[in-house]
């Protein structure tokens, strides 16, 4: 059974704190990327990556930095977490659309992080 | 404004109501995917589309490039129908696949 795997679906973390959210698929996807979902705003890029130690950024970075060393791992950091950071957070995979034209998606079960 | 408009927003039916939900966008795309987020948080990805229309059961899709248009209908909706449904529409080029989020339609079905 394919899988996207988040480290952790729960975290409370004060402000200042360094945060690290975990996110490992076993597809070999190329493709893996960090959503924040908060009410009304639906889901917002933060980061991509298409390749190992490649990555881009996405809409909302600012705060943000990204770790991929390893195809299958990519780990999103908050280097000094702050109140409005507070949210969850989903991981997804996909092949490029090169290699595999179904296209799908598959999304973690996401990490709700509440910061003090 | 967001580059991926969803409507409506809530949308409540009596089960056996056939049910549609749109997306309209406004730039260019390659790709456009429809996605199903239940209560509790996990999303699935139900199509994606570059032209035309996909089936699966009772979900179709269909999309109209030219009129950057697309919807997802639900024939003879059921309780467990009830999502959030969730389009996005997908770059190309190699190194920007990355894609751009409506906020999401919610499916409520009504015994």
């Amino acid at each position: 059974d394919v899988k996207v795997t988040q480290s952790s679906r729960y975290l409370v973390k004060r402000t200042g704190e360094k945060v690290f959210l975990e996110c490992v698929q076993d597809m070999d996807h190329e493709n893996m990327f960090w959503y924040r979902q908060d009410p009304g705003l639906g889901l917002r890029l933060i980061y991509f990556s298409y390749d190992v130690k490649m990555k881009e950024k996405g809409d909302i970075p600012e705060g943000y930095s990204v770790s991929r060393e390893k195809k299958e791992r990519f780990s999103l950091i908050l280097e000094s977490a702050s109140t409005n950071q507070t949210s969850m957070y989903l991981c997804a995979s996909s092949f490029l659309l090169g290699r595999d034209f179904t296209g799908e998606l598959f999304f973690g079960e996401g990490s709700r992080l509440t910061v003090l | 404004k967001n580059e991926v408009e969803q409507s409506p927003q809530n949308l409540t039916a009596q089960e056996g109501e056939f049910i549609t939900i749109n997306c309209s966008y406004s730039v260019g795309i390659s790709a456009l995917h429809w996605l199903q987020q239940h209560p509790g948080g996990g999303i699935v990805s139900l199509f994606m589309l570059s032209s035309g229309k996909k089936k699966h059961g009772r979900l179709i899709a269909t999309i109209n490039i030219q009129e950057k248009h697309s919807s997802l209908h639900i024939t003879a909706s059921h309780p467990r129908d009830s999502a959030v449904y969730i389009c996005a529409h997908r770059g190309t080029n190699f190194g920007n696949e990355k894609l751009t989020f409506g906020t999401g339609t919610r499916l409520t079905i009504i015994p």
